[in-house]
């Protein structure tokens, strides 16, 4: 089976720019996570779609991340303008309930 | 509120030693209790899953014991292998269906 692709797999991205990352879940899985990993901050959800539906959108990471889940197989997380600060591993994960999520490998972003 | 905590930010062994990690939690419910190992490069996968119901997990030679009175919970494997270097979580299901809490991570280093 297929598990969670993510691409790209690196980004450098300049101060201002927009990034948009992508991510394919696991063929029917209904939840689907967009996390932020930082040696400092660890794990931070940035957004959670339950059958396509934002159902969390991240608190502290609205003013200039967005995510979509335009249908079931695909979701894309945009950063919009990209800060030297969100220079981080972006994950991605799908999950088929609650307890097990199944990560991608995911985009190690860096903005200069 | 609900939180997670995990000290053992760096944990250095050689191989065939006893390896223990701790995390204590706080809530007000039992929830599920899960550990996560991330490999390099990739993101993280569930390594086991403790609930009230079995007070105990196993996979992989890893054991997962959960102890309500000191609202902890503990990982160990009798005999590491260079192949267990890795990032291990652990991380709460609380009654909300969709969001975990994270512990910061425990690094294991085999030395050679």
């Amino acid at each position: 089976d297929a598990g969670v692709t993510q691409t790209p797999r690196h980004e450098v991205a300049e101060k201002g720019q927009t990034i948009i990352l992508k991510c394919e879940p696991v063929s029917g899985h209904n939840d689907l996570f967009w996390y932020r990993q930082t040696k400092i901050q660890g794990l931070e959800l940035l957004s959670y779609f339950r059958s396509k539906s934002l159902m969390e959108d991240g608190g502290a990471f609205k003013d200039r991340f967005k995510a979509e889940m335009l249908n079931s197989s695909f979701s894309t997380l945009k950063i919009q303008p990209t800060e030297p600060k969100d220079s981080a591993v972006y994950l991605c994960a799908s999950s088929p309930s609650a307890e097990t999520l199944y990560f991608g490998s995911g985009t190690r972003l860096t903005v200069l | 509120g609900d939180s997670v905590t995990q000290k053992q930010g760096q944990v250095t062994l050689s191989e065939d030693d006893f390896l223990f990690i701790n995390c204590t939690y706080s809530t007000t419910t039992y929830p599920t209790l899960l550990w996560y190992v991330q490999y390099p490069g990739q993101g993280p996968q569930l390594l086991l899953k403790v609930t009230t119901a079995n007070n105990k997990g196993i996979s992989r030679g890893f054991e997962a014991t959960y102890d309500k009175g000191t609202t902890s919970f503990h990982l160990q494997k009798a005999s590491v292998q260079e192949s267990d270097s890795a990032v291990y979580f652990c991380a709460l299901v609380m009654d909300s269906n969709y969001q975990l809490i994270w512990g910061s991570g425990t690094k294991l280093i085999i030395k050679p």
